[in-house]
């Protein structure tokens, strides 16, 4: 069983809408969840980060986090063509942090 | 721009060569950490140095080995790869706070190529 899992994608959503990208994990005792962004050939950078139980918004992204059914969500709103990249979930346990495989999102105009 | 600083950028070695990555942060962080990211695949923890300790995933072949000189530094040092060996290795630093890990911010990376 994957760690961390994330549906590959590709999601494509228009201009404007709301993208849904969603991260399942194994380890119960995982403390500390991200969302990274990543550009293709360029390094992953954090987009937001949850350590406890519901929403926590930013601008126009939101993390939702729900321990008991080990699930961590990413909404987009507004989405804009610059959102186009690879979805990283990141997922700490521990010492170290796992990577899901990434969702590639496009968001078309 | 980040704070995590990586060099060099890019290098091509051959499967005989000795090199070294370098990966330098200015922010405090206390752990320290090397990825490998393959093309289209999410990165892949290699060492992580932490409160002075090295942790290493096991599945890391030897001919990768890591030196903290410094608690802002971190080294990957190279020798004797492969061409699999090739791929993006990341640099990243974050602050721990207790038993909670914060927020990784990753270098720009060093596009290995083995030849």
């Amino acid at each position: 069983q994957k760690e961390v899992e994330q549906n590959s994608g590709p999601l494509s959503v228009p201009e404007g809408a709301i993208a849904s990208l969603n991260c399942t994990y194994s380890d119960r005792g995982s403390q500390s969840f991200f969302w990274y962004r990543q550009y293709s050939g360029k390094s992953p950078e954090l987009i937001m980060f949850i350590y406890s139980n519901g929403d926590k918004e930013d601008g126009r992204f939101t993390a939702q986090l729900n321990k008991a059914s080990q699930y961590v969500s990413l909404l987009i709103r507004d989405s804009q063509p610059s959102d186009s990249a690879t979805y990283l979930c990141a997922v700490i346990a521990l010492l170290d942090m796992r990577f899901g495989a990434g969702t590639r999102l496009t968001v078309k105009p | 721009d980040t704070e995590v600083t990586q060099t060099p950028k890019h290098l091509v070695m051959g499967m005989t060569n000795k090199k070294s990555l370098k990966c330098e942060q200015h922010m405090g962080h206390r752990a320290m950490y090397w990825y490998k990211q393959k093309a289209k695949k999410p990165p892949e923890l290699m060492f992580v140095y932490s409160y002075e300790k090295l942790s290493i995933n096991e599945s890391v072949p030897s001919r990768f080995s890591p030196e903290c000189p410094n608690s802002s530094l971190l080294n990957l040092h190279l020798h004797a790869l492969q061409p699999e060996d090739s791929a993006l290795y990341l640099c990243a630093s974050s602050q721990e706070s207790g038993r909670r890990y914060a927020e990784a911010f990753f270098g720009q990376g060093t596009r290995l190529t083995v030849v």
